[in-house]
Order: structure tokens, then C-alpha cells, then sequence
């Protein structure tokens, strides 16, 4: 069946430091990519998305993602987090075929001041 | 403009009784979809409606799980003899269902608590 792995599920940073968060999908077919944050309390809402083009996709809040075909990875970036990075990240795609959306298990953000 | 919609915001209900979840979605989406977040499964798909076709309710996890949508607009999701496990949150999304580009864009959720 058609996954997402997300590898870290808890991650703890300084302000300041740079973030990457590891993201893995399973389907070879037609990809369509996306993560989502889900801020304290708040509901989700979209970083950035992956359909075709430019392997490097830059989303909101200085967030950016890299899309490596050979690896089935889909990794998410920022150069120096805040504090206000604090919250839960989710990978998603597309199931093969339809727009159901299938999730990884979410990554827990915590930036320490 | 108003992003998708969601009542009640929590739910409380005994074990055994029936519960209606309701989602407005951003006006002129024709794609509607419910997920599930729960501690244990994370987010998992329930089911999806677009435009008029038959909804994809391959994400229901039992038939005590329904959902309609009423004039391809306002959608509800049932859950007859709630159960504990059934504890979750329940999330709609909406999109405009333009096929492989389209994004979803998600609801504060429903916060269901089953005693």
C-alpha cells in the first residue's frame, strides 16, 4: 500500500538553527507532494506543495522543500527557525490515482528561545 | 474570504448514541473530504465527494460511519452507537477539484469525545 514516512517525530532546536525534516513516499508513479503545519491549537494549514518542475520548492514563512526522485524523498527546510516554528509538521501525497490525501505520522517541533 | 467551517467544535457524547459532524466548505469547491486524527492512527482519509459522482468511502472504517452532502454543498458525517475508539478529531478539507494540481484546504475540526 502507498506510504509516507516521516523519520523524525519529535525534534527539539535552538532559535537560530537550521531544520530539516526527513520525508519519504513510497508511490513511483505521478507524484504530487505536499506538507502541511498544524500551529498550536490551530488547524492545518498548507507550507508548500510538489507537482512537476522545479525540484526546489519554496513555500511561506521562508520554508522550502526538495524533491529527489531517486531517493523518494521530500524533505522539508529552513535555514534558521523561530520560535513560532513551534508545531507539528505533517508530509502528505496524493494516494495513486485519486486526491485522497495519505500522511505521515507528523513531526513535533519544538524551538526553545 | 471564509475558509472551511466546522460545527460543533467538541462533541461529548455517551458511548452507544448517535453523533451528526457538520463541514461548510470554502463556496465554489466542488471536492469535500473528512479525515480522521486520532493519537493512534495519525491522519487517515474517510471519505471524499466531487461534483455530483458517487463518494469515495473507501477511508470508512465501519458501517456505522455514513456521510452526505446535501445540494454539493454543506456535508455531514454521521457516527451511529458511537464507540470509544471512535474518539478523534474530525477534520474536512474542501478543494476545487481540478484533479491532479488541486490543494485541499482544512477546517478546525470536531473534537469528539466518547465516555
Amino acid at each position: 500500500a502507498q506510504s509516507v514516512s516521516q523519520h523524525n517525530h519529535h525534534v527539539i532546536l535552538s532559535e537560530a538553527a537550521s531544520l530539516e525534516l526527513g520525508c519519504n513516499y513510497s508511490y513511483g508513479g505521478t507524484v504530487n507532494l505536499f506538507w502541511y503545519v498544524q500551529y498550536p491549537g490551530q488547524h492545518l494549514q498548507l507550507l508548500l506543495k510538489y507537482f512537476s518542475g522545479d525540484p526546489l520548492v519554496k513555500g511561506i514563512k521562508g520554508f522550502e522543500a526538495e524533491f529527489i526522485k531517486s531517493k523518494f524523498s521530500f524533505n522539508l527546510r529552513k535555514p534558521s527557525v523561530q520560535w513560532s516554528d513551534t508545531a507539528e509538521y505533517f508530509c502528505a501525497s496524493f494516494a495513486n490515482g485519486y486526491n485522497k490525501l495519505i500522511f505521515g505520522a507528523g513531526t513535533r517541533l519544538a524551538v526553545h528561545p | 474570504g471564509a475558509g472551511v467551517s466546522q460545527s460543533p467544535s467538541n462533541k461529548v457524547t455517551e458511548k452507544g448514541k448517535d453523533v451528526e459532524l457538520r463541514c461548510d466548505p470554502i463556496s465554489g469547491h466542488t471536492a469535500l473530504y473528512w479525515y480522521r486524527q486520532s493519537l493512534g492512527q495519525g491522519l487517515e482519509f474517510l471519505i471524499y465527494f466531487q461534483g455530483n459522482s458517487a463518494p469515495d468511502k473507501s477511508g470508512l472504517p465501519s458501517d456505522r460511519f455514513s456521510a452526505e452532502r446535501t445540494g454539493g454543498s454543506v456535508s455531514t458525517l454521521t457516527i451511529q452507537r458511537t464507540q470509544q475508539e471512535d474518539s478523534a478529531v474530525y477534520l474536512c478539507a474542501s478543494s476545487l477539484g481540478v484533479g491532479d494540481t488541486d490543494t485541499q484546504y482544512f477546517g478546525p475540526g470536531t473534537r469528539l469525545t466518547v465516555l
